[in-house]
C-alpha cells in the first residue's frame, strides 16, 4: 500500500542554519503531497502542499518540490528560527480514496 | 483558519471502563471527520472516517465494536473507547474537512491523551 518515509529525528540546528528534512513516498497512483507541522501544545496544521509532479509548495519560508522521478518531497528552509521548533509530518493523499497517510514525524529543535 | 476542538485533552480511566472523546468543529461545518491514533515516536494511524448521518468507515484492523464513532451533527463527532484496557492508552487525534474543501485541507484538533490504568 501507499506509504511515507521521513528522516528520523530529532534534528537539532542553530538559528539561521539551513534545514532539510527528507521525505520519500510510495504510491500506486498520483498522490498529492503535504507537509504538516505540529507546534508544542497545538494540533497539526497544514504547512504546504503540492498536487502534481514538479509543483513547489511554499509557506513561511519553507519549500518542498514534488519530485516524481525520485518519489520525494523534501522540506527545506534557508534560515531557521527558534519559532520553527516543532514536529513536521510528511503526508500523502491518494485521490482514489481521499485518505491521508502520514510519515512518523521529525522533531526539530532550533537553538538560539 | 478553521478551529477543531477536542475534549477532554487528557483523561485517565480504570481498566474496563468506557471513555468518550469529543471532536468539534467550532466555526465551520464538517461532513467528514477522521480519527487517528498516535503512538510515541510513531506516525498518525488512521482509525476511521466519520461521515455525518451515516456509519463510520473503519480501517483494517480497527475494532469497530471497541472504538465506537458517532457523527450526529455537522459539528460534532465522538469516539468512545469501550471497555478500555492499558493497551488502548494512546494519543487520539481528530481532524475535519471543511464542506467543499479539496483533498488534504484538513484541520486538526489538539489531541486527547488517554491513559488506562
Amino acid at each position: 500500500g501507499d506509504s511515507v518515509t521521513q528522516m528520523e529525528g530529532p534534528v537539532t540546528l542553530s538559528e539561521e542554519a539551513f534545514l532539510t528534512i527528507n521525505c520519500t513516498y510510495t504510491a500506486t497512483g498520483y498522490p498529492s503531497l503535504f507537509w504538516y507541522v505540529q507546534y508544542p501544545g497545538e494540533g497539526l496544521q497544514l504547512l504546504l502542499k503540492a498536487t502534481k509532479a514538479d509543483d513547489k509548495g511554499s509557506n513561511k519560508g519553507f519549500e518542498a518540490t514534488y519530485r516524481k522521478e525520485t518519489t520525494s518531497f523534501h522540506l527545506e528552509k534557508g534560515s531557521v528560527q527558534v519559532s520553527d521548533s516543532a514536529v513536521y509530518f510528511c503526508a500523502l493523499s491518494d485521490a482514489r480514496d481521499d485518505k491521508i497517510i502520514f510519515g512518523k514525524g521529525t522533531r526539530l529543535h532550533i537553538l538560539p | 483558519g478553521a478551529v477543531v476542538s477536542q475534549h477532554p485533552s487528557w483523561v485517565i480511566c480504570k481498566s474496563g471502563t468506557s471513555v468518550k472523546i469529543e471532536c468539534r468543529s467550532l466555526d465551520f461545518q464538517a461532513t467528514t471527520m477522521f480519527w487517528y491514533r498516535q503512538f510515541p515516536k510513531q506516525s498518525l494511524m488512521l482509525m476511521a472516517t466519520s461521515n455525518e448521518g451515516s456509519k463510520a468507515t473503519y480501517e483494517q484492523g480497527v475494532e469497530k465494536d471497541k472504538f465506537l464513532i458517532n457523527h450526529a451533527s455537522l459539528t460534532l463527532s465522538t469516539l468512545t473507547v469501550t471497555s478500555a484496557h492499558p493497551e488502548d492508552s494512546s494519543f487520539y487525534i481528530c481532524s475535519a474537512r471543511v464542506v467543499g474543501a479539496r483533498t488534504g485541507e484538513l484541520f486538526f484538533g489538539e489531541g486527547s491523551r488517554l491513559t488506562v490504568l
